[in-house]
């Protein structure tokens, strides 16, 4: 069945630095692909999608290029914030419905 | 502010016991909530489809009769776990679309914790 694995975390990095996690995904068919973010003691938050091969996500700084010859859905920001640090999970949607198939999460740390 | 409410945030029940979890869509009607699990460390697991009007969808390996589910108005969908063993001990989220079917705009409940003595 259709899964989504990402990386291993926690992530720990310094203010201003560069972020990469990485995400690739198993899906019959076409999927829509997503990355949620869970601040903590909220609720999970869509953070960007991208609907097709090479569309590009992007909010708050955050990207996210849908790749389907490598099936991978990395994200990436330039400039990590000491609010940033959270919990970011990969997903997808396959078939046309709002079920979601999500990645086990990673989680971020960013210290000042 | 949260568009997905969930009652209550936290429980604590005795082994044998039934917990109902609430989960309810605040500025939009749904026909269609989700079910989660998020274990440690580890990712959500969608347990079940929650169909207004109708039986519930579950996924494989997800015990119907131990985690019933009802969604009696376009704005109220239930979890009752029965008879609640310590392993049931997890976190339980709910999801409800607002957006257009496949665009993943799904809002979040903050999470029921349950924790079974």
């Amino acid at each position: 069945g259709d899964s989504v694995t990402q990386m291993e975390g926690p992530v720990t990095l310094s203010e201003e630095a560069f972020l990469t996690i990485n995400c690739t995904y198993t899906a019959t068919g076409y999927p829509s692909l997503f990355w949620y973010v869970q601040y903590p003691g909220e609720g999970l938050q869509l953070l960007l999608k991208a609907t097709k091969a090479d569309d590009k996500g992007s909010n708050k700084g955050f990207e996210a290029t849908y790749r389907k010859e490598t099936t991978s859905f990395h994200l990436e920001k330039g400039s990590v914030q000491v609010s940033d640090s959270a919990v970011y999970f990969c997903a997808l949607i396959s078939g046309g419905y709002n079920k979601l198939i999500f990645g086990a999460g990673t989680r971020l740390a960013v210290h000042p | 502010g949260a568009v997905v409410s969930q009652h209550p945030s936290r429980v604590i029940c005795k082994s044998g016991t039934s917990v109902k979890i609430e989960c309810r869509s605040l500025d939009f009607q749904a026909t269609t909530m989700f079910w989660y699990r998020q274990f440690p460390k580890k990712s959500l697991m969608l347990m079940a489809t929650s169909n207004e009007g109708s039986k519930a969808t579950y996924e494989q390996g997800v015990e119907k009769d131990k985690f019933l589910i009802n969604h009696a108005s376009l704005t109220l969908s239930t979890l009752t776990v029965t008879s609640a063993h310590p392993e049931d001990s997890s976190f339980y989220i709910c999801s409800a679309g607002g957006g257009r079917e496949g665009t993943g705009e799904l809002f979040f409940g903050e999470g029921s914790r349950l924790t079974v003595l």
